[in-house]
């Protein structure tokens, strides 16, 4: 699997957009992007994938670049609950095993 | 919809004892589940795939014997901590992967165990 790299942690103010980047600068043609969540003491949440296109759902939006080397998760008006540690993932299609980084712990401020 | 639970939430038990951990999918079947480790201020580390019907696989460096997952039904996974020891103490999170769609994984709440 492609190896991920995240900075460890950012600040965001509340009802500000909190992007967050990823580089996988060695990713395949047939890996997927995902990005999760682990709100304290939780299970991880799941939040969105994407392949090589952009996609939006209820909770972000990700954007990937053109040549996929790096991806940005997007909330676009943070709040107090989307404090958490965020993870980027890439896995190969069908492959299912999920290797976590280090991910990045979002401080969203009042 | 895809909803994971665990039982328990949090468990205490001596050395030397094991603990059984329940992994259910509440509102789909899942084939496939997987199990992880986190100890404080880490990352989730894999520790083994469990296929309903068939053996778990195990990742590199994690005992199978020590660890015993039974993955009987489409909706429960178990994994079992044999003689457990202060150094087994750590969040123990299963996962799911629904039929409705083979690529994501969906997280159980995690269950605390702490070996005295």
């Amino acid at each position: 699997d492609a190896k991920t790299t995240q900075p460890p942690s950012m600040d965001c103010a509340e009802g500000r957009a909190a992007n967050l980047p990823c580089n996988h600068s060695t990713i395949s043609g047939n890996e997927y992007v995902y990005w999760y969540r682990q709100i304290h003491s939780q299970g991880p949440q799941y939040i969105i994938h994407g392949l090589k296109n952009n996609e939006t759902n209820e909770m972000a939006s990700l954007i990937i670049t053109e040549d996929r080397k790096s991806s940005t998760l997007i909330l676009p008006h943070a709040t107090l609950r989307d404090t958490a540690v965020y993870y980027c993932i890439v896995i190969i299609y069908n492959f299912n095993k999920f290797y976590f980084g280090s991910g990045t712990k979002l401080n969203v401020k009042p | 919809g895809a909803v994971v639970s665990q039982h328990p939430s949090w468990v205490i038990c001596k050395s030397g004892t094991s603990v059984k951990i329940e992994c259910r999918s509440l509102d789909f079947q899942a084939t496939t589940m997987f199990w992880y480790r986190q100890f404080p201020k880490q990352s989730l580390m894999l520790m083994a795939t469990s296929n309903e019907g068939s053996k778990a696989t195990y990742e590199q460096g994690v005992e199978k014997d020590k660890f015993l997952i039974n993955h009987a039904s489409l909706t429960l996974s178990t994994l079992t901590v044999t003689s457990a020891h202060p150094e087994d103490s750590s969040f123990y999170i299963c996962s799911a992967l629904t039929d409705r769609d083979l690529e994501t994984q969906y997280f159980g709440p995690g269950t605390r165990l702490l070996v005295l």
